[in-house]
């Protein structure tokens, strides 16, 4: 199983507040991934990094910003959260900056912004 | 730039056999399949390389046609646990390497 690790899995904030989006793997692996999917929809990609401070934006705009400073960590924040960020975020990784590797996910946090 | 999957349900009875289908109108270089079930992670379940190299590691199996820019997933024999939403994603050109899904495929495997 991959070894890649989200935290909170659930978080239920106000809107304004500033929040952090975990993520965390234990692979090595180079390239990593935020997408966000609302419920029984696709997954779109907001952010995506190739090593460290290495960070791109995807193809869903997104007021979120992520940081790469160690390899194995790549969170996300939100300065001033708002309802119509409720969501679910999915990190991901893979080992090769190419796709012939499957991506590993993680188990996702669960946002509601109140 | 978004592959089309379809159907975008089906409901079997344990035993029978499905085909899900993902098409691009870009060439594509590579197709994923991913299986997510409802409040867990997208699982991998294949990749199909351009060129035909074939990788998974269930017992599902996948074809990749490049000139139909076109790639199907075969589920045969059913399983309960084969219950969840499937998803496609593609890589083509446009795509900085980055892997682009299909709105997903709800299967339903009854007993």
């Amino acid at each position: 199983e991959a070894d890649i690790y989200q935290t909170p899995r659930y978080l239920v904030i106000g809107t304004g507040k500033k929040i952090t989006l975990e993520c965390s793997q234990t692979m090595g692996h180079d390239k990593m991934y935020w997408y966000q999917q609302d419920p029984g929809m696709e997954l779109h990609l907001i952010h995506y990094s190739y090593g460290v401070n290495s960070t791109e934006k995807g193809d869903l705009s997104s007021e979120s910003t992520v940081s790469r400073i160690r390899t194995e960590h790549f969170p996300l924040t939100l300065e001033s959260a708002r309802p119509s960020h409720t969501s679910q975020y999915l990190c991901a990784s893979s080992p090769e900056v190419g796709l012939n590797s499957p991506l590993h996910f993680g188990n996702g946090t669960r946002l509601t912004v109140t | 730039q978004q592959p089309v999957q379809s159907p975008q349900a089906v409901i079997l009875r344990e035993g029978e056999d499905a085909v899900i289908n993902c098409s691009s109108s870009k060439a594509l270089y590579s197709v994923h399949w991913y299986r997510q079930k409802h409040g867990e992670a997208p699982v991998f379940l294949m990749i199909l390389l351009k060129g035909g190299e074939q990788k998974g590691h269930e017992k599902i199996s996948a074809s990749f046609n490049e000139k139909k820019q076109q790639s199907s997933l075969y589920l045969t024999a059913s399983q309960l646990s084969y219950s969840g939403t499937y998803f496609c994603g593609t890589e083509n050109g446009g795509s900085q390497g980055n892997l682009i899904f299909g709105k997903g495929t709800k299967l339903s495997v009854k007993p």
